[in-house]
């Protein structure tokens, strides 16, 4: 497994603002990938972060909404733009360090927005 | 659409005895299955995967997987309450990281 770290760990923010989410991963890593966890829902996968170029969203989610940073292979970021109530979520930041597809996930930032 | 399906429960054991937590998947492509544990307020921790058809025991917990059936269970033996918590099934495709996880079944053993 890997060491997988976040921040922040929560955080409040106002409605029409952003905000930057960090994930530090204490190895390299090629696949990296940012889930969100609705209060009481399971995990949806937002994106795919690749390394060196831009990264694949998932349906339903827009780059210019979540847009992502993965400028090596042990960090990444996924920024939450001009956010609303709905954007009140657990956003996870997940890697793949596993022969069989096994996903590891960082602690998770959990976010308000009022 | 690849779904995951779960029983949402609350499913209540009392303490010392077997929990039995189920999942179907709908597509035929799934390679391998994911569970996993959250805690309230925690992230999901990896228990155990499983990709060949049959049981595979860890410690308490044993998956079964039947690709026939499009199922996969997880045994917990000797339940604790300190495994209550949110159990999360997960299924990938042969050749994709991503995981397409099911909504998850809440656990809760009683002392």
């Amino acid at each position: 497994s890997a060491v997988i770290s976040q921040k922040p760990s929560r955080d409040i923010c106002q409605r029409g603002t952003s905000l930057t989410i960090q994930c530090q991963v204490d190895s390299q890593v090629t696949m990296m990938f940012w889930y969100r966890q609705q209060p009481g829902q399971s995990l949806t996968l937002i994106a795919t972060a690749n390394q060196g170029s831009e990264a694949t969203y998932e349906s339903g989610f827009v780059i210019d909404k979540f847009p992502i940073s993965r400028p090596n292979l042990t960090f990444s970021t996924l920024t939450v733009s001009n956010m609303s109530p709905e954007d009140s979520s657990i956003y996870l930041c997940s890697v793949a360090a596993g022969g069989h597809g096994e996903l590891f996930f960082g602690e998770g930032s959990r976010l308000t927005v009022l | 659409q690849k779904e995951v399906e779960q029983n949402s429960g609350p499913l209540s054991v009392p303490e010392g005895a077997i929990a039995s937590l189920n999942c179907t998947y709908s597509d035929r492509g799934s390679q391998s299955f994911f569970w996993y544990r959250q805690y309230s307020g925690k992230s999901p921790e990896l228990i155990m995967f499983i990709y060949s058809n049959g049981d595979k025991e860890d410690g308490r917990f044993t998956a079964q997987l039947n690709k026939a059936s499009q199922y996969v269970s997880l045994l917990i033996r000797d339940s604790q309450p300190s495994d209550s918590a949110t159990y999360l099934c997960a299924v990938n495709t042969a050749g994709s990281y991503q995981l397409t996880f099911g909504k998850g079944t809440k656990l809760s053993v009683i002392p």
